[in-house]
């Protein structure tokens, strides 16, 4: 099974800066497979980013996705009082299980 | 409007069962993979099980022989039958439209998800 290692665990900014986080996987894997999600305390997860780089339906153009092999990264590039939040990226496979990263919090400095 | 709404969780002993709901409109469950992923306390998130539009389940070896996904497709609606629970079963499970399988060799991601269910296995 694929493990994904994000980074770092908590990254602590001020609104208006710019935040990269940062996922890696145990091996090679395909970017097709590579979603980000946002996801706040008393909500739904929310999708964010696909394939490695395609924004989802409804999602701000300041957030962006890049990477290829074992290194992901989302970026995003002016936090928003409203992007203060934990951040997971999940792998998809030919076959289950599908797998999350341990998450990355973004909090306000 | 695509929504997914979950139903069923609550207080269940150690050993115990439940089936937890979620009530899918805007599309059909039956031509989607849906997954359910949960969150226990301070935890991330973890994914538990996946239907595919075909009809084939999988899980996580964390549930496995334990948890049951199916869908009823007269009601529009996906299941997760937890059985055996243990208190690292406590989470927050939520249903969620799985964009796998639309097209070959590529992920859309869970597109959409419910507002989730609390499951606390205590005695």
């Amino acid at each position: 099974e694929i493990v994904l290692t994000q980074s770092p665990g908590t990254l602590s900014l001020s609104p208006g800066e710019r935040a990269t986080l940062s996922c890696r996987t145990s091996q090679s894997v395909s970017s097709s497979y590579l979603a980000w999600y946002q996801h706040k305390p008393g909500q739904a997860p929310r999708l964010l980013i696909y394939g490695a780089s395609s924004r989802a339906t409804g999602i701000p153009d300041r957030f962006s996705g890049s990477g290829s092999g074992t290194d992901f990264t989302l970026t995003i590039s002016r936090l928003e009082p409203e992007d203060f939040a934990v951040y997971y990226c999940q792998l998809y496979g030919s076959s289950p299980p599908w797998t999350f990263g341990q998450g990355t919090k973004v909090e306000i400095k | 409007e695509v929504q997914l709404v979950e139903s069923g969780g609550g207080l269940v002993q150690p050993g115990g069962s439940l089936r937890v709901s979620c009530a899918a409109s805007g599309f059909t469950v039956g031509f989607n993979y849906m997954s359910w992923v949960r969150q226990a306390p301070g935890k991330g998130l973890e994914w538990v099980s996946v239907i595919y539009s075909g009809g084939n389940t999988y899980y996580a070896d964390s549930v496995k022989g334990r948890f049951t996904i199916s869908r009823d497709t007269s009601k529009n609606t996906l299941y997760l039958q937890m059985n055996s629970l243990r208190p690292e079963d406590t989470a927050v499970y939520y249903c969620a439209r799985d964009g796998g399988g639309w097209e070959p060799h590529y992920y859309y991601g869970m597109d959409v998800w419910g507002q989730g269910t609390t499951v606390t296995v205590s005695s």
